[in-house]
């Protein structure tokens, strides 16, 4: 069975803060794919980051940091000098065979 | 602008009444999906649509039907709609791993 659990419900930061949001998956399948996707205020879902399984290279994006571990099945996201505007509901997505395994959802508050 | 558009965007319904939810692509894409976002359960998957011609259940499609009309369109139903389909629905296409989602419908059922 496929299943993504992110822990950490709810997250309160200042801002300027570095936060890590963590990432667990379970997957038989030794092909998939890991997703990170933000949902702002508005409602929208906005595509992050797509890591496959054969490629735990860690990857910078700006403030955005990803760590794949295969070895942990974890692919945690952290989010470096964060702002107001990062304020959202992250999710963590396990793709494999032909269908999105979405984690509940981390809700990121970022205080002025 | 290319992309995934879903109408209408908000829908108040009584139990017992019944709707379809549109979703249209303009991308070409194969693989078209329906998903429910219910509050601390994360986006679930209601059906699935690999190509044109083909539909597929997903976690949740108990009360649902789907309709797909063609390679750019596939519609969602509910014949008889009840509090608990009360949700936000998500339409999503995909080529290779790339998805698209729709900016959602917000379905309230009184």
């Amino acid at each position: 069975a496929q299943k993504v659990t992110q822990a950490q419900t709810e997250i309160s930061v200042v801002e300027k803060e570095d936060v890590t949001l963590d990432c667990v998956y379970e997957t038989r399948d030794t092909t998939y794919y890991l997703f990170w996707y933000k949902q702002p205020p508005s409602g929208e879902l906005v595509f992050l980051i797509r890591r496959n399984s054969f490629d735990e290279q860690n990857e910078i994006s700006g403030r955005y940091s990803w760590n794949f571990q295969k070895s942990t099945s974890s692919f945690n996201f952290t989010i470096t000098a964060s702002q107001v505007v990062d304020s959202a509901v992250y999710f963590c997505a396990l793709h494999t065979g032909n269908q999105f395994y979405f984690g509940t959802g981390t809700s990121l508050t970022v205080i002025p | 602008n290319a992309g995934v558009t879903q109408t209408p965007k908000f829908q108040v319904l009584k139990t017992g009444q019944s709707m379809t939810l549109q979703c249209a692509q303009d991308m070409n894409h194969n693989s078209m999906y329906w998903y429910r976002q219910d509050p601390g359960m994360g986006l679930r998957l209601i059906y699935y649509s690999a190509s044109e011609g083909t539909t597929d259940k997903g976690e949740v499609p108990n009360g649902y039907n789907v309709s797909r009309l063609n390679k750019r369109e596939f519609s969602l139903r509910l014949e008889s709609a009840a509090p608990s389909q009360t949700s936000v629905y998500f339409c999503a296409s995909r080529k290779l791993y790339g998805y698209t989602f729709g900016s959602g419908t917000r379905l309230t059922v009184v």
